[in-house]
């Protein structure tokens, strides 16, 4: 599968507790983009790096959470200190260039008990 | 700010009828708009885009866009539906000038085909 991997595909935590995703964009993509995706709304931006770098991130990005992209492959979200209201999908996509259209991996469900 | 609205929250069709899932845009400049597509436990998938060009946009599994900029909108439409096209269907456009997809989604509709 050449696709963008998301790991894990379902996480349950209990509030408080510190959780890490992984995802793996298609291999020649250099652009990286996390989002979030609460029931019955659609996706909502988190952070974008291009390369190892990381370019932007969204206010809905608090303290809590830090997103990584060593050596510009794989990257990873972590969440410290969960709490309820971070239950979502987060869904991680790439993209090649400007214009070019991003593409999705299946996500990772987070539900904090 | 940039923004999409997708006025319905669900449509329903007759496999073999026409669809069409609406999608209006708020944007300065020129907008880059698109349209994903969400099965149950899958994430998006890509079906087409809005750069520049023809207003008429085709796209994957025989879907098609219309933009038309004096209405402000990017309908997704569909000549014959199948049962196999129920999904939740999300407009996007993108957001900033920076030249990434940094996307602002509806909140998206259900599209229902019934057999």
């Amino acid at each position: 599968d050449t696709g963008v991997s998301q790991d894990p595909r379902h996480k349950i935590t209990k509030r408080g507790q510190n959780v890490t995703f992984r995802c793996d964009p298609i291999s020649e993509h250099n652009r990286l983009y996390w989002y979030r995706q609460t029931l019955g709304q659609g996706p909502e931006f988190l952070t974008y790096f291009q390369n190892e770098a990381q370019l932007e991130k969204s206010r809905l990005l608090s303290d809590r959470f830090s997103a990584e992209r060593p050596k510009g492959s794989f990257s990873t979200l972590e969440i410290q200190r969960t709490e309820q209201g971070d239950s979502a999908m987060y869904l991680c996509a790439s993209s090649l260039g400007r214009g070019r259209g991003a593409f999705f991996g299946q996500g990772t469900r987070l539900t904090v008990v | 700010a940039q923004s999409v609205a997708q006025p319905e929250d669900q449509v329903n069709v007759a496999e073999g009828n026409p669809l069409t899932v609406k999608c209006t845009y708020s944007v300065s400049g020129n907008p880059y708009l698109f349209w994903y597509v969400q099965y149950p436990n899958r994430g998006l998938q890509f079906l087409l885009k809005y750069i520049t060009g023809d207003n008429l946009v085709k796209g994957s599994y025989g879907f098609e866009a219309e933009f038309n900029k004096s209405q402000t909108s990017f309908h997704l439409k569909k000549p014959s539906a199948l049962v196999s096209d129920s999904a939740l269907y999300f407009c996007a456009v993108r957001d900033g000038s920076g030249g990434y997809n940094k996307l602002i989604f509806g909140a998206g509709t259900r599209l229902a085909v019934h057999p």
